[in-house]
């Protein structure tokens, strides 16, 4: 089966750390550029952070820029999402999602496999 | 404020057409192909349309898209109850060099 399972997410204070972690099964993870995509409780979708399947091209949103920090190992078929100096409203459900067709970073992809998304609240 | 600006709501009764419209800029829509994503209640969201007007396998004929200029539309026809949902359209920014989305637009089958 397809699928990829976020872990890593909870309660954490402004300013602190967490990481994301992803773990993809059912296709070969390496053929396929990776991206984390935010939902903040009852809002819309917010593109985070995409990566290369290398780890050559990576991009971020301007709103994470500098804070985030994505990382892959094709070797344990993981992604990951490294979050310093986290903001309140940096709460949202963070989804991992594979790309439809592509090793490299495409503007004409699109995301075909989503994950259920991992938690995180930011609170004091 | 969304980068792509989409209806909040739209409704339908079962058997009808509804079309959903997102709208652009030059650097988003105009120059970039447009996918549009399904989320049920509860659920992480779905591809439903890529490359503007392409559907994946095992979604419905029903589901259709198009593009001209800097707007998209998302048509559905049809309608069944099991569309109620939230859809969302998202394209590649050129200037912002991101990934961008729509607000979403709740569909209910009345």
């Amino acid at each position: 089966e397809v699928r990829l399972v976020e872990s890593g997410g909870g309660l954490v204070q402004p300013g602190r750390s967490l990481r994301l972690s992803c773990a993809a099964s059912g296709f070969t993870f390496e053929d396929y550029a990776m991206h984390w995509v935010r939902q903040p409780p009852g809002k819309g979708l917010e593109w985070v952070s995409g990566i290369s399947w290398s780890s050559g091209s990576i991009d971020y949103a301007d709103s994470v820029r500098g804070r985030f920090t994505i990382s892959r190992d094709n070797d344990k078929n993981s992604l990951f999402l490294q979050m310093n100096s986290l903001r309140p409203e940096d709460t949202a459900l963070y989804y991992c999602v594979k790309v439809r067709k592509s090793f490299k970073l495409l503007k004409d992809d699109a995301f075909d496999l989503w994950g259920q998304g991992s938690m995180v609240t930011v609170s004091s | 404020q969304s980068v792509l600006t989409q209806p909040p709501s739209a409704s339908g009764t079962p058997g009808q057409r509804v079309t959903i419209s997102c709208s652009g800029s030059n650097s988003n829509i105009a120059g970039n192909t447009l996918n549009w994503y399904q989320q049920l209640p509860g659920t992480a969201p779905k591809l439903l349309i890529y490359s503007t007007n392409q559907r994946p396998s095992g979604v419905p004929g029903r589901f259709s898209g198009s593009k001209s200029g800097t707007s998209a539309s998302l048509a559905i026809s049809g309608l069944q109850s099991e569309d109620e949902a939230d859809y969302y359209c998202a394209a590649w920014d050129d200037s912002l060099k991101g990934w961008v989305f729509g607000g979403g637009t709740k569909l209910t089958v009345l």
